[in-house]
């Protein structure tokens, strides 16, 4: 059965880092783009950046373009994302995904991650 | 960016009833629109990807359609499993966006 287990979540103060991981199994993990979605207490779901299969092109939403980086390591069957100067509006349940188009469609597997902007 | 507007916001509806919801694109995005399941505390979960088809292991009572900028999502004899929030998606573009959400409440 597919699987994606997210982790590296926690409490940052604002202005801190964290870096999130996503390690898969059971499918092909070279085979496909990957992404992060977000989803802040009680509110809606938000992508945040996809990275193609070979991790040849990156892309982010304009609220974390220049703070956050997303990269892989196929060899690991990882996903990763680190976040730089988070803020309050950064807190939020972090799922990874995998997508066939890059855009979407989006398929979670995991629980998510909570990533908490407090002091 | 595209903007994705769904209606109902909340939908209140009995076991057995068929429910409808409507998403409409800012602008015509072909069929790249996908829907999806949210129950509290658990990850999303793909139902309907490319407006119409039905993701692997996702029961039949559940259809989309549509094309360009209006879509719909159907659920035909409502289960008890079927109350949770649904999203709709547009991934013809970058940045991907989802609707605000479909809350189905049990009348």
């Amino acid at each position: 059965e597919v699987q994606l287990v997210e982790s590296g979540g926690g409490l940052v103060q604002p202005g801190g880092s964290l870096r999130l991981s996503c390690a898969v199994s059971e499918f092909s993990f070279s085979s496909y783009a990957m992404a992060w979605v977000r989803q802040a207490p009680g509110k809606g779901l938000v992508w945040v950046s996809t990275i193609t299969s070979a991790g040849g092109s990156t892309y982010f939403a304009d609220s974390v373009k220049g703070r956050f980086t997303i990269s892989r390591d196929n060899s690991k069957n990882t996903l990763y994302l680190q976040m730089n100067s988070l803020t309050a509006d950064d807190t939020a349940v972090y799922y990874c995904a995998r997508s066939g188009k890059g855009t979407g469609p989006f398929d979670f597997r995991g629980q998510g991650t909570l990533v908490t902007v407090s002091s | 960016d595209i903007q994705m507007t769904q209606s109902p916001s909340t939908l209140s509806a009995s076991l057995g009833d068929r429910v409808t919801i409507t998403c409409r694109a800012s602008q015509s995005i072909s069929s790249w629109l996908a829907w999806y399941q949210q129950r509290p505390g658990e990850a999303p979960k793909l139902l309907i990807y490319k407006a119409s088809r039905l993701e692997s292991g996702v029961p039949s009572r559940f259809s989309g359609s549509g094309s360009g900028a209006e879509f719909t999502l159907t659920i035909s004899r409502l289960q008890p499993d079927d109350f949770a929030t649904y999203y709709c998606q547009q991934y013809d573009t970058y940045p991907s966006t989802f609707g605000q959400g479909t809350k189905l409440e049990i009348k």
